[in-house]
Order: C-alpha cells, then structure tokens, then sequence
C-alpha cells in the first residue's frame, strides 16, 4: 500500500535552517512526490515535485530558500534563512494509478 | 494567470446533498486533469477525487465512492463534485486543485477552497 509518513512537528529559529521528511513506504522508494504549503485562512501552495534522483521543480514564485533533495525512500524539503512565513503546514503527496495519497503533515514552528 | 475559485459550500443536514463548483481561468482548462482535495477540521489534506482531462476517468477515495461524484464542463472550464448521502464526517474545506498535465499526478495550482458543512 502506498503510504507517505511525516513527522507530526518540527522547529527551527528564525533564520536557522530546517529539513523536512517524508518517507516513502516499503516497494515505493522511487516514486516522486511533490510539497505544499498550507498556511492558515489560505489555500494550499505546491512548492516543487521532489524526483527519486533528487532532482526538483519548483512552483512559480517559490524562493529559492526552498530546495528539495532525496535519499533512499526519504524526500525532503529544505528552507533556508526561515522567515515568520514558513511557520506553516507541510505535506507531501505523491500518486498511483488512480489514487493520489498525502502524507500526515508537518507543522512547522518559527521559533 | 491560472486561477481556481470554488462555491457551493454552505450548511446541509445529514443525507442531504450539494453540489460544488470550480471555475478555472487563465488556462485551456480541456488540457488538464483536476482533483478535489479536502481538510476536514482539526485534520491534514485528505484526496477525494480525480478527473482526466476528457471527464471519461474518474477516481475516488473509498470514503466517498458512491456518494461524491466529480465531473467536468469543459465548455465551461468547471469542474464540479456533486455530494449526495452527506455525513458529519465529510464536513471540511473543499480544495479543487489543477494538474501539471493531463495525467492525474502533483497537483501545482490550488483554489481557496470552500467550506461544506454537515450537521443537524
């Protein structure tokens, strides 16, 4: 079954640098997913589609303090120089055949 | 720009019905697939369902198989879900959401949402 996992909280200072996961479950290592941003009283933002290979794509308008990398069955989004902005939801998505999961959801908090 | 603005939410009673729109604009809206995604309060992202670019194949989470059924116009660049047989359950923000292209994979544009809620 196809399952993303993400760890429910995370915390950096203002202008510190945080690495978010998601982890792929076991026979979909190398699936894709892609990053959105949910901030309160707004929609949701896609920020990039993560490869297996690391490589990305990023959204129109996304900073270039998001980057995004990848090792084994982990995803991962980094934000550099973190602004009272970033303190949003994450959440990672990928999709099969006719079916489209999303992970949990990280909060992140803007120290 | 491409932009994605949903209506119809409101109040329903338990078994009662609604039907929701997403007018898309800024783009040749017969190209892509497009998705409903809602959060119900207090929860994360939850997909609901999907629609190829023709409107021949559609997907659904088992929660609302049989009840929820998407749709498009692409005479009209909307997308619709007709939500029949509600529950308390599927009170949330409803997303619909726009796919890079015609496969039904990340979703890069998103709407506002709109709020359905399902109570007595």
């Amino acid at each position: 079954q196809l399952v993303l996992t993400q760890p429910p909280s995370a915390s950096a200072s203002l202008g510190a640098s945080v690495k978010l996961t998601c982890t792929l479950s076991s026979g979909h290592s190398t699936y894709a997913i892609a990053w959105h941003q949910l901030q309160p009283e707004k929609g949701p933002q896609f920020l990039m589609k993560v490869n297996n290979d690391g490589s990305h794509n990023k959204g129109d308008g996304i900073p270039d303090r998001f980057s995004g990398s990848s090792s084994g069955a982990e995803r991962h989004l980094t934000i550099s120089s973190l602004q009272s902005e970033d303190e949003a939801d994450y959440y990672c998505q990928t999709w099969g055949t006719g079916v489209v999961v999303f992970g949990g959801g990280t909060k992140l908090t803007v120290l | 720009e491409v932009q994605l603005l949903e209506s119809g939410g409101g109040l329903v009673q338990p078994g009662g019905s609604l039907r929701l729109s997403c007018a898309a604009s800024g783009l040749s809206f017969n190209n892509y697939a497009m998705t409903w995604v809602r959060q119900a309060p207090g929860k994360g992202l939850e997909w609901v369902s999907s629609i190829s670019r023709s409107g021949g194949d559609t997907f659904y989470a088992d929660s609302v198989k049989g009840r929820l059924t998407i749709s498009r116009d692409n005479s009209k660049n909307t997308l619709y879900l007709q939500m029949s047989s509600l529950r308390v359950e599927d009170t949330a923000v409803y997303y619909c959401a726009k796919h890079p292209w015609s496969s039904v994979d990340y979703m890069d544009v998103w709407g506002k949402g709109t709020t359905v809620t399902v109570s007595s």
